[in-house]
């Protein structure tokens, strides 16, 4: 069964930074692109960034609301992609979700984490 | 970016109601369309991708249509565990959009 599993998450002052991890289990990590989601309270999704696989070169790509403020990394020995955000705003405050496609494309996005929250105020 | 509009941003639907759901790319994206679920405090789930292809273990009530810019989710016949919000998302250029959402409820 597939698990992904989201932590580090919590309050950070405007301005801070925050390292969110995302373990996973339950298939080959290294295999499949990682890809991390947000959703402010009571609004829609926003595809925030994600990483390819050794393959195919751990290349990323992002957002454009985070791009340069957020990096996504990936360590296939501990089966566990990062989400490190820097520069954080208020309006980065969401439950930040991470998830992994179907099949070793990018995408559709078929396993999702349970999602973690994180706030960003004074 | 490409803009994806879903309509209607709610409706309100009785159990064994026909449902449909449009969603409208600002470009063509071919079949690159993806439709989700998501319950209230739960991480979205994969109904449909690309288009039409139900994913494993979704109700056949649910299909999907449509290429080029418009597409359509249908539930056939609601059940009462479908009132959710429904998302599409393309998935044919970087970055990956979705539409705003459309909250399914009960009437």
């Amino acid at each position: 069964e597939v698990q992904l599993v989201e932590s580090g998450g919590g309050l950070v002052q405007p301005g801070g930074s925050l390292k969110l991890s995302c373990a996973a289990s339950g298939f080959t990590f290294s295999g499949f692109a990682m890809h991390w989601v947000r959703q402010a309270s009571g609004k829609g999704l926003e595809w925030i960034g994600r990483i390819r696989s050794k393959a195919n070169n751990y290349a990323t790509a992002y957002g454009a609301s985070v791009r340069g403020r957020f990096t996504i990394s990936r360590d296939d020995s501990k089966n566990t992609a990062y989400l490190q955000m820097e520069s954080l705003k208020t309006e980065d405050t969401a439950v930040y979700y991470c998830s992994r496609p179907t099949d070793f494309g990018d995408f559709p996005l078929g396993d999702w984490g349970q999602g973690i929250l994180v706030i960003v105020s004074s | 970016d490409i803009q994806m509009t879903q309509s209607p941003s709610s409706l309100s639907a009785s159990v064994g109601d026909r449902v449909t759901i449009t969603c409208r790319a600002s470009q063509s994206i071919s079949t690159f369309l993806n439709w989700f679920q998501q319950k209230p405090g739960k991480a979205p789930k994969l109904l449909i991708y690309p288009a039409s292809t139900l994913q494993s273990g979704v109700p056949s009530r649910f299909s999907g249509s449509g290429s080029g810019t418009d597409f359509a989710l249908t539930i056939s016949s609601l059940h009462p565990e479908d009132f959710a919000t429904y998302y599409c998302q393309q998935s044919y250029t970087t970055p990956p959009t979705f539409g705003q959402g459309t909250k399914v409820e009960i009437k």
